[in-house]
């Protein structure tokens, strides 16, 4: 079965800084995508950023970057200019391929981390 | 375009009542899977519903089921519950089989149990 660990259940930064939250999965499998999503106090899960683990480069949204380290298992999102909008609780999560967006199967998730952001 | 719409959002039961939860998809999509988030287990996959058909199920009792209607719109349903259903329950869609999007969530129904 995959698993996905978050190490930081807690992580603060301050306004305007970087931060890198950690992440690291286990699979047997090779093909698969990586999800990091942002819940908000709104409890709405809203998908910050995807990585198909076939893809050598890694993935990049605006302000949001990762960190795929294959090999490794590992897969870090760094938070450029923190802004106090992007605290909220921040899940890791895996699919296989197959199943594109997390669909059949389901995605296993992390068990989160919070984001504070200081002022 | 309208979001994941869930209803109702919040919901008090009693242990040994059942409960049913809706989720409308976005227009469109054909698939909807469910979520239960606690505090101590996190995020666990319930099942997934594609063209009215369940495809997949995670490993909870069969207390937890659900259907999907022609529409897309989904419901699943908890009978005989118990305290540790207490729980936000998500519901997210995609446009289905063999495509590469991403779920969509909505805002979840918060389940209390007493």
């Amino acid at each position: 079965a995959q698993t996905v660990t978050q190490s930081q259940p807690e992580m603060s930064v301050q306004e305007a800084e970087t931060v890198t939250l950690s992440c690291t999965y286990d699979t047997s499998e090779s093909d698969y995508y990586l999800f990091w999503y942002k819940q908000p106090p709104s409890r709405q899960m809203i998908l910050v950023i995807r990585q198909e683990a076939y893809k050598q480069q890694n993935a990049t949204e605006n302000r949001f970057s990762v960190n795929f380290q294959k090999a490794a298992k590992s897969f870090s999102l760094k938070i450029s200019d923190s802004q106090l909008g992007d605290a909220a609780m921040y899940f890791c999560a895996y699919s296989l391929l197959k199943n594109s967006g997390g669909g059949a199967d389901g995605l296993t998730f992390g068990k989160g981390t919070h984001l504070i952001i200081q002022p | 375009k309208a979001g994941v719409t869930q209803t109702p959002r919040y919901l008090i039961k009693t242990r040994g009542q059942q409960v049913t939860l809706s989720c409308s998809p976005i227009s469109g999509h054909r698939s909807v899977s469910w979520y239960q988030q606690t505090p101590g287990q996190g995020l666990q996959f319930l099942f997934e519903y594609f063209s009215e058909t369940q495809r997949n199920k995670g490993n909870f009792p069969g207390r937890f089921s659900g259907r999907q209607f022609s529409n897309s719109r989904s419901e699943m349903n908890v009978s005989t519950l118990e305290l540790g259903d207490s729980a936000l329950y998500l519901c997210a869609s995609s446009l289905g089989q063999g495509d590469r999007s991403p779920l969509h969530f909505g805002n979840g129904t918060r389940l209390t149990v007493t």
